[in-house]
């Protein structure tokens, strides 16, 4: 595998569930992000995280919480989110901060 | 408040064109700066990154930087029906968020065959 994974590509969930998304990247960097995409508002950052260290919580809400065991692996556990949540995230990775993004394909989440 | 501004669009060019995207950032301190190609429902990728003033070119692409008047700016030459997608343009800044990427809303271009 090359580049950066994210997993899963899509998910569906309530309002009571619990889940979590899972990136990981091949390219040997040091800094990954949780980016949130809505339609018709710019990327937003969530989370910035540097050699498994987090750097920069956006304030974002705490029924998001990131976890970063390994410079290659980054999660985002979800639960009791709220419909406005729905959106797609994108994780990235780079060098390092501030350096060139390298994004996942994604993952599409909708809270029902 | 950080931010970057970007003509939404769509901006619309015949193939073979020069297609100019434009954008414009606030913080003055900024050091960085990028071009993101998202085609539609995919995830964005790198296109160009600048840091000097001037011009930078690759291939059909040109990216300009005037930091005075705050302005960056991508060109694509012979405009390819392939280039259709939306273009994001991202800034960063130094201090405490020198880690954080700030994007624009994104340009949509659309090139006509």
């Amino acid at each position: 595998e090359t580049g950066v994974t994210q997993t899963p590509r899509h998910l569906v969930m309530g309002m009571t569930n619990k889940k979590s998304l899972k990136c990981e990247q091949h390219l040997g960097h040091n800094a990954m992000y949780w980016y949130k995409q809505s339609a018709k508002k710019p990327l937003e950052l969530m989370f910035v995280y540097n050699f498994k260290e987090q750097t920069e919580n956006n304030s974002v809400p705490s029924r998001f919480s990131p976890e970063c065991p390994n410079s290659s692996h980054l999660f985002l556990h979800l639960h009791t989110l709220q419909p406005e949540d729905s959106a797609l995230y994108l994780c990235a990775s780079s060098p390092a901060p501030p350096g060139e993004l390298f994004f996942g394909e994604g993952s599409r989440l909708t809270v029902l | 408040q950080k931010e970057v501004e970007q003509n939404s669009g769509p901006l619309s060019v015949p193939e073979g064109a020069i297609a100019s995207l434009n954008c414009t950032y606030s913080d003055r301190v900024s050091q960085s700066f990028f071009w993101y190609r998202q085609y539609s429902g995919k995830s964005p990728e790198l296109i160009m990154s600048i840091y000097s003033n001037g011009d930078k070119e690759d291939g059909r692409f040109t990216a300009q930087l005037n930091k005075a008047s705050q302005y960056v700016s991508l060109l694509i030459r012979d405009s390819q029906p392939s280039d259709s997608a939306t273009y994001l343009c991202a800034v960063n800044g130094y201090g405490g968020s020198q880690g954080n990427l700030i994007f624009g809303k994104g340009t949509k271009l659309s090139v006509k065959p």
